[in-house]
């Protein structure tokens, strides 16, 4: 059981770039999101999806494009990548459901953009 | 919208210490659930609260949360080594639209 895998685990972009973080979860999971890192700021949240079709805004989605054309992925698109999008990414999943609904981090993906 | 608050920011003790964080919502939430990210890790799950004062234990770290649903906090009993890392509260609706706290970054003299 994989859990959720992300891609790349790093990456080094250029400003006005464009690129697609990749996000994938075998445990059938409705709901999965998308969340930045930075020092001192937490985890703060880009993109939400409660299920195939459906996306929403989170605290910071400027900059940011995400689909949810099945249930297993959730990609992260920046359309022209900016060096303040220097961060760290992690995608999540969960269960919406009684009883724990805790999140299922990925590893992590580490932008930089120069 | 709603912000989650977390004290303090960093935390250094000598191994054998107690370590508590405090996590401090603006609204009142239907749960809270606890993190802890190992560096160069990601968060991992520790614990979700759901009931007014509700106190869950997990050998030596206790996990409260507020009558009024608004705080809570995490108090580890004789720190070891092995409890480096950072530890954020995360409050909201379920686990859809999770807010983290800043989290409390620990660190810990053996």
């Amino acid at each position: 059981n994989a859990g959720v895998t992300q891609t790349p685990k790093f990456q080094v972009l250029k400003t006005g770039q464009s690129m697609t973080l990749q996000c994938a979860q075998d445990m059938n999971h409705e709901y999965m999101s998308w969340y930045r890192q930075d020092p001192g700021m937490g985890l703060r949240l880009i993109h939400y999806s409660v299920g195939a079709g459906i996306t929403d805004q989170g605290e910071v989605p400027n900059g940011y494009n995400v689909s949810r054309s099945t249930t297993e992925d959730f990609p992260l698109r920046l359309l022209s990548a900016a060096p303040s999008q220097t961060s760290v990414y992690f995608c999540a999943s969960s269960y919406q459901g009684e009883g724990n609904t805790e999140a299922f981090f990925g590893q992590g993906t580490r932008l930089t953009v120069v | 919208g709603q912000q989650v608050m977390q004290i303090p920011q960093y935390q250094h003790v000598q191994e054998g210490e107690d370590f508590t964080t405090y996590c401090n919502s603006s609204t009142t939430l239907s749960n809270i659930q606890w993190y802890k990210q190992r560096p160069g890790g990601h968060p991992v799950f520790l614990i979700q609260l759901v009931k007014s004062g509700e106190v869950k234990k997990q050998k030596r770290l206790t996990f409260q949360f507020g009558e009024a649903k608004k705080n809570s906090s995490l108090h580890i009993t004789a720190t070891q080594t092995t409890d480096v890392g950072t530890y954020f509260c995360a409050g909201g609706q379920g686990a859809q639209k999770l807010v983290f706290g800043q989290g409390t970054r620990l660190t810990i003299n053996p």
